[in-house]
């Protein structure tokens, strides 16, 4: 699965777009582009995923650059409830579909 | 029933008992992971179940954690002569078969070892 990489941290205002970067340059042809986030203490809550395409949902969209090596999570219109740490995964199916997590993004949504 | 359900919520042991963590998946879900979270860590995959696959056990950190799932459903993580640093929140996910699908994840079992 590829390594990702995303910032440590980020703010952002109440009602405003929450935009989360991950690269993933290394990612594999098959590998889909998983979002996760992880609310203080609950367990992780799927978002959303995609593989080539820009994906929305009633949650966030995603976008994944054309050449697949980066993707950004789109929360329209954050609440203080979408403060989180955030993760971007690289999922193989064929592989097991382990669900890896790295560090994530600690999102902070301020009033 | 609609969620991954999970047992205890709160376990507290002596160190050197053995504890069992039980895990209800969502029906009809046929791949069952454990994962653990330590105190202000990310989360740990420890053991993975697909159908009637062999588990993929690479993730448990030594031969005192073993898990099984019977007919398909419930599974139980065992984790023998608990250590302290045994000590995290104990988190299982269920899926559907195939590609495409997200994970539930329960709401965990926090484990301490005093």
């Amino acid at each position: 699965d590829a390594k990702t990489t995303q910032p440590t941290s980020m703010d952002c205002a109440e009602g405003r777009a929450a935009n989360l970067p991950c690269n993933h340059s290394t990612i594999s042809g098959n590998e889909y582009v998983y979002w996760y986030r992880q609310i203080h203490s609950q367990g992780p809550q799927y978002i959303i995923h995609g593989l080539k395409n820009n994906e929305t949902n009633e949650m966030a969209s995603l976008i994944i650059t054309e050449d697949r090596k980066s993707s950004t999570l789109i929360l329209p219109h954050a609440t203080l409830r979408d403060t989180a740490v955030y993760y971007c995964i690289g999922l193989i199916y064929n592989q097991g579909g382990k669900l890896i997590f790295g560090q994530g993004t600690e999102l902070s949504v301020k009033p | 029933g609609a969620g991954v359900s999970q047992s205890p919520s709160n376990k507290v042991t002596e160190k050197g008992k053995d504890v069992e963590l039980r895990c209800d998946p969502i029906s009809g879900h046929t791949a069952l992971y454990w994962y653990r979270q330590s105190l202000g860590q990310g989360l740990e995959f420890l053991i993975y179940f697909q159908g009637n696959s062999a588990p993929d056990k690479s993730g448990l950190p030594s031969d005192r954690f073993s898990a099984e799932r019977t007919g398909g459903s419930v599974s139980t993580l065992t984790i023998q002569r608990t250590q302290q640093e045994d000590s995290a929140v104990y988190l299982c996910a269920s899926r559907p078969g195939g590609s495409g699908h997200g994970y539930t994840f329960g709401s965990g079992t926090r484990l301490t070892v005093v």
